[in-house]
C-alpha cells in the first residue's frame, strides 16, 4: 500500500512569492490534514479536510493561506505571497476517521523562503 | 488556556529503559498519542491510550492516567535507532475535534 505523497520535497523561493504543495493521501482515507512543523517545534495542525469538507481551519493564516481537497482525494495548499516566516516542513497527513485513528504521514515539504 | 510539556531532551544507553513524560493542561481531553519522528523524516505513530493504564506495543509501551493529566512513553531494550524525537499528541473532543502536538522530546542514545 502506498503511504501519503507529497511534492515537491523542497522548495527555495523569495519572499513575496507564490508556493503551492501537493498531497494524495493514503487511498480510501477520508480525513487529510495540513501541518507546519518550524524547526525544534512539534506539528502546528493548518487545516483538517472531511472528504472535500474543510471542517477545520481555524489555524490558517487566511491571509495567505489557501487549501483546496476537490473530489475528496488529494489536495494543494498554497500561500500567496510567501513571507519569510513562512520557511517550514510542510507536513501531509491522513487516516482513515478523524483523530482517533492513526495518522500516516507524508515526508513533507521543506520550504526556505528568502 | 492548554498545554502540553515535555522535556527538550532525554539521553539513555543503549540497551536501557528510557521513560519519557508528557504533562497535559487542555478543556475536552479525549485521549493522548505518541509519535516518532528521526531526522529529516515524517512522524510515525507509536500509540494511543484513550482509558488510564498501560498500553503495550513491543518494545514500546505507554501509560495514560487522565486524573494525574499525565501520560509517559516507555522505550525498553533501547537501540541506536531510537535515536529520534518523540511528540505526544493530546486528543480534545470538544465542539472542535482538534489535535495538538507537544514540542517533542529528543532522544539520545549512547553506545
Amino acid at each position: 500500500e502506498a503511504g501519503v505523497v507529497q511534492s515537491p520535497r523542497y522548495k527555495i523561493i523569495e519572499k513575496k512569492q507564490p508556493v503551492a504543495f501537493w498531497c494524495n493521501p493514503i487511498s480510501g482515507h477520508n480525513t487529510l490534514y495540513w501541518y507546519r512543523q518550524n524547526l525544534g517545534q512539534g506539528p502546528e495542525l493548518l487545516i483538517r479536510y472531511e472528504n472535500e469538507e474543510a471542517v477545520d481551519d481555524s489555524q490558517l493564516p487566511k491571509d495567505r493561506f489557501s487549501a483546496e481537497r476537490l473530489k475528496g482525494v488529494d489536495s494543494t495548499l498554497k500561500i500567496q505571497p510567501a513571507e519569510l516566516g513562512d520557511s517550514a516542513v510542510y507536513l501531509c497527513a491522513s487516516s482513515s476517521r478523524t483523530y482517533t485513528d492513526t495518522q500516516y504521514f507524508g515526508p513533507g515539504t521543506r520550504l526556505t523562503v528568502l | 488556556g492548554q498545554s502540553l510539556e515535555q522535556p527538550s531532551e532525554v539521553t539513555a544507553v543503549e540497551g536501557a529503559i528510557v521513560q519519557i513524560n508528557c504533562t497535559y493542561q487542555t478543556s475536552g481531553f479525549y485521549g493522548l498519542s505518541w509519535y516518532q519522528q528521526h531526522d529529516g523524516g515524517a512522524p510515525t505513530f507509536l500509540s494511543y491510550n484513550g482509558l488510564d493504564g498501560l498500553e503495550e506495543t513491543g518494545r514500546f509501551s505507554s501509560f495514560l492516567s487522565r486524573s494525574d493529566s499525565y501520560g509517559y512513553l516507555l522505550l525498553q531494550e533501547l537501540q541506536m535507532k531510537d535515536s529520534a524525537s518523540y511528540f505526544c499528541a493530546v486528543l480534545k473532543a470538544n465542539r472542535d475535534d482538534k489535535i495538538i502536538f507537544g514540542k517533542g522530546t529528543r532522544l539520545h542514545i549512547l553506545p
